[in-house]
């Protein structure tokens, strides 16, 4: 069954440092999402892209975030300049069709700014 | 305001008894989708259903049953005699129309299921 992929699983970074957290969305996906879950509290939307373009995006992401899909697989979240709140668990999602349709997601990365 | 609500923090219950996962919603959308995930310890979200506003059918998924009542803006989670594995926390999601394809989760509520 396909399913969606991210790496790293988790992440260790020095505040003010840069990421980049990977993800490879379903293959015949057309919508892909970020969400963060801090730690205990619930799941949050961050930013949904499709076609090359950010369709739309949370409050929270900000211009610290970027989002690319560099090739054909890969769908990739930057965060520029990392503080110690961004710590938290990254999820990936993608779905066939826009809004209402199922999203699956990834396990995960676990990011930990020290 | 909080536009999933997961009233329940915290359930236990023993193995084999049935226990219900409450989620009450707040949309001004006529159309829209509701979503329960499970999240088990090792942290990945598990798709368990989605529902459409015009679908108020009952569902039942072996163990699992879902009842939405759009008079009470509630889409409530049954597990029938529950077991250790059923132990995770337990999402419900909103997705509406006029605000694109994004999730809007509730709290969540963490199932401890005893032996």
């Amino acid at each position: 069954e396909p399913e969606v992929t991210q790496t790293p699983s988790h992440q260790v970074t020095q505040m003010g440092q840069e990421v980049i957290l990977r993800c490879v969305p379903i293959s015949n996906h057309l919508y892909f999402y970020w969400y963060r879950q801090i730690l205990g509290q619930k799941v949050e939307f961050l930013v949904s892209f499709y076609n090359n373009e950010i369709s739309e995006k949370s409050e929270i992401f900000d211009d610290q975030f970027s989002v690319e899909r560099p090739d054909g697989s890969n769908f990739t979240l930057k965060i520029r300049s990392t503080k110690l709140e961004d710590s938290a668990m990254y999820f990936c999602a993608s779905s066939g069709g826009w809004w209402g349709d199922t999203q699956y997601f990834g396990p995960g990365t676990r990011l930990t700014v020290l | 305001a909080q536009k999933v609500t997961q009233a329940q923090t915290e359930i236990s219950v023993v193995e084999k008894e049935d226990v219900t996962l409450d989620c009450v919603y707040e949309t001004r959308d006529t159309t829209y989708y509701l979503f329960w995930y499970k999240q088990p310890p090792s942290g990945e979200l598990v798709f368990l259903i989605r529902r459409n506003s015009f679908d108020e059918q009952n569902e039942i998924s072996g163990r699992y049953s879902w009842n939405f009542q759009k008079s009470t803006s509630s889409f409530n989670f049954t597990i029938t005699a529950s077991q250790v594995v059923d132990s995770a926390v337990y999402f419900c999601a909103l997705s509406e129309a006029s605000e694109g394809g994004k999730l809007i989760f509730g709290q969540g509520t963490t199932l401890q299921v005893k032996p």
